[in-house]
């Protein structure tokens, strides 16, 4: 299992709003590490998303938010659109294990 | 604009050795201050970090991973290359290469290549 916890799945429909949760330890997002987010397209490589937790890369809509508190981040995605639908990865450090850590993803179905 | 590829086997028999290149375009791995990274996805699951390089040589291993791997560059090519040891069905994969930004194991992973499938199967 993955040290950074992740629904499986979230859905929405067109134009309503989702959160997805990635929840840590004291050891990476409760430390104080930066968490990035991805967009993995079926077929396709992971993309960035959010970085440093609520940073958007040029050309990332503002639909998409990210945010942290405590032990926890979260991607929020606005005005849900069929491309959307994809699955989502949380990525940060690990203090304890010394490397980069990731989610075990959460595919986001639009209804 | 910056590109990465992999290339390599696609298929290892079990206890070889797994070898893959990422060949970056459209900048010089040594006239930047990036660390370039390995990172994997078994078939239907999720994203693990393999390691990252300088191009100096200067790297960082997933401790898990650490007494089967080595990861080295090429500047001369442009190239860095990923060598796992002792490989297993559990090291089927898709194989990502990517740029770091900032720290070498806790930096996002921005852009990435498209991957490469590697299956361990005698």
């Amino acid at each position: 299992q993955s040290v950074l916890t992740q629904p499986p799945s979230v859905s929405g429909a067109p134009g309503q709003r989702v959160t997805i949760s990635c929840t840590g330890s004291s050891y990476n997002i409760g430390a104080g590490y930066d968490v990035h987010w991805y967009q993995q397209l079926p077929g396709t490589a992971p993309k960035l998303l959010i970085y440093g937790d609520s940073n958007r890369p040029s050309g990332v809509p503002d639909r998409f938010s990210g945010s942290k508190s405590g032990t926890s981040a979260f991607l929020a995605i606005t005005g849900l659109q069929a491309e959307d639908e994809a699955d989502y990865y949380c990525q940060s450090y690990d203090s304890s294990l010394r490397g980069s850590v990731f989610g075990g993803g959460t595919k986001l179905t639009v209804l | 604009q910056l590109q990465l590829q992999e290339s390599g086997p696609g298929l290892v028999k079990p206890s070889e050795t797994l070898s893959l290149t990422c060949t970056v375009s459209g900048v010089s791995i040594t006239r930047t201050s990036f660390y370039w990274a390995w990172i994997r996805q078994p078939p239907g699951k999720g994203l693990e970090w393999i390691g990252s390089i300088f191009f100096s040589g200067t790297t960082y291993y997933n401790p898990s991973l650490k007494s089967r791997l080595s990861i080295s560059v090429d500047t001369s090519k442009n190239q860095f290359s990923l060598k796992l040891s002792s490989v297993t069905a559990a090291d089927t994969a898709v194989y990502f290469c990517a740029r770091v930004w900032e720290l070498p194991a806790a930096g996002r992973f921005d852009p990435w290549g498209q991957g490469t499938l590697v299956t361990v199967s005698s």
